[in-house]
């Protein structure tokens, strides 16, 4: 168990839909980073946020954005969701962000989108 | 930028043999290396880094890598596998941004 927690586990929804994944970190870190993984792109890093701000971005899509919170929790919002965007997100954590640092990942969140 | 290759996208070993799993980077400075392990449906458990000094890191169940500067590869090695070894294997290196850089993974069959 890595310390870090994502809820929910799985999510099916239709395409168009808006969802929001949410991810608490291990105590005492204050990064917090969004990846993706799919069959075809692989793990892919999406955005980092560092104690409620915004660090460094990657490829993520305008239709998606997130933010960190003031109890260092993050949420990820999909929206307008295809089909493509079918995949695993995982959140990862770590304690400030810079390199090196180490990152512990939650189990992630399954999407599927029908 | 910094990136690293694992050329095998699937390795079969018999449990109890041993193991060697390939990750080559490209990095300007001493890289800062990690191996991660994905089991089935779940989520990424690190297993070692390598951040500077002995050039032989030991990690959990069991493995150890060695970073080799000359040959640019810090490959994860264990002993002897057990059937709960079978999983997806990544090499990792930091991408620039504190992102981390992912390979594409090797993913590890294990037979009786």
């Amino acid at each position: 168990d890595s310390g870090v927690t994502q809820t929910p586990k799985h999510l099916i929804t239709a395409t168009g839909q808006r969802v929001t994944l949410r991810c608490s970190p291990r105590s005492g870190d204050l990064s917090v980073y969004w990846y993706q993984q799919s069959l075809d792109q692989g793990l892919q890093f999406l955005i980092q946020y560092y104690n409620g701000e915004e660090r460094a971005k990657g490829n993520i899509l305008e239709r998606f954005s997130a933010q960190q919170f003031p109890d260092l929790h993050s949420e990820l919002n999909l929206s307008s969701l295809e089909l493509g965007d079918s995949a695993l997100y995982f959140c990862a954590s770590s304690l400030q962000g810079g390199s090196p640092d180490t990152q512990y990942f939650g189990p992630g969140t399954r999407l599927t989108v029908l | 930028a910094q990136s690293v290759t694992q050329p095998d996208i699937h390795i079969t070993v018999s449990e109890g043999a041993s193991l060697e799993l390939r990750c080559n980077y490209s990095y300007g400075a001493t890289p800062y290396l990690f191996w991660y392990v994905q089991s089935p449906g779940q989520g990424l458990q690190l297993l070692l880094k390598y951040f500077s000094g002995d050039t032989l890191v030991q990690g959990i169940k069991g493995f150890e890598a060695e970073f080799k500067r000359s040959q640019s590869s810090f490959n994860l090695r264990k002993p002897s596998v057990h059937w709960s070894d079978a999983a997806e294997y990544f090499c990792a290196v930091p991408g620039g941004n504190e992102k981390l850089t992912f390979g594409t993974g090797t993913r590890l069959t294990i037979i009786p």
